[in-house]
């Protein structure tokens, strides 16, 4: 069964401090996974997108990691600032069927 | 601007209602899809359009009806069929359905029933 995982659920952190958020799947034919920030009430916005051949990809303090062998992806974030308080979901898409498969998000509170 | 452009951003519906959501993009995009995300679980696919005049069925399409008569269009009728309509509804569009492409979100209706 095609399924995407984060963890943790929720998270808090200080301003200024790093996070790492985490994303396994078991989608197969895996295509390429993307990292989404949601702000609360928002559409998801695109932070990075990740082929097979790729193992790292960075957007300004955004850095996202690839294992296409242990299927785990990975968010960092740099620096951490309050407008980064969101959810961050991970998406996989496969070469199938309906294309995309959402995680249930990470929630993230950056705090003064 | 390019993008999509859902609305209204708030609805409310009685119950035994049929209401449409609204979902415009000028990205021109072929594939389209309908998303509801609930709290602490992820989107969940009701319909997807591939192409203009065609549409399927996700996940979850029971209670929900769709048209694709336009490229940029693609409304959502949420039924009275709905047993539990409340949530927050995304579109979004894609080039195509390759499995390459980006999928491009609205901004959501949120719905609620009275």
């Amino acid at each position: 069964k095609n399924q995407v995982e984060q963890s943790p659920q929720s998270l808090i952190i200080l301003e200024g401090k790093n996070c790492t958020l985490q994303c396994n799947y078991t989608v197969s034919p895996f295509s390429n996974l993307r990292w989404y920030k949601q702000d609360t009430g928002r559409g998801p916005v695109s932070l990075t997108i990740m082929t097979f051949s790729e193992n790292t990809k960075s957007n300004g303090r955004y850095t996202a990691t690839l294992d296409a062998d242990t299927k785990q992806s990975s968010l960092h974030i740099t620096a951490s600032q309050l407008s980064d308080s969101a959810s961050y979901i991970c998406v996989v898409s496969a070469n199938t069927g309906n294309q995309f498969y959402f995680g249930t998000g990470t929630s993230l509170t950056v705090i003064p | 601007d390019g993008g999509i452009t859902q609305s209204p951003k708030y609805l409310f519906r009685k119950e035994g209602q049929n209401v449409t959501l609204s979902c415009e993009q000028n990205l021109n995009h072929d594939a389209m899809y309908w998303y509801r995300q609930d709290p602490g679980q992820g989107l969940r696919l009701i319909y997807y359009s591939q192409i203009v005049n065609d549409f399927q069925k996700g996940d979850i399409a029971e209670g929900y009806s769709v048209s694709r008569e336009k490229k940029e269009s693609f409304p959502l009728t949420v039924t009275s069929a709905q047993k539990n309509p409340t949530a927050f509804y995304l579109c979004a569009s894609s080039i195509d359905m390759t499995g390459y492409t980006e999928a491009f979100f609205g901004q959501g209706t949120r719905l609620t029933v009275v």
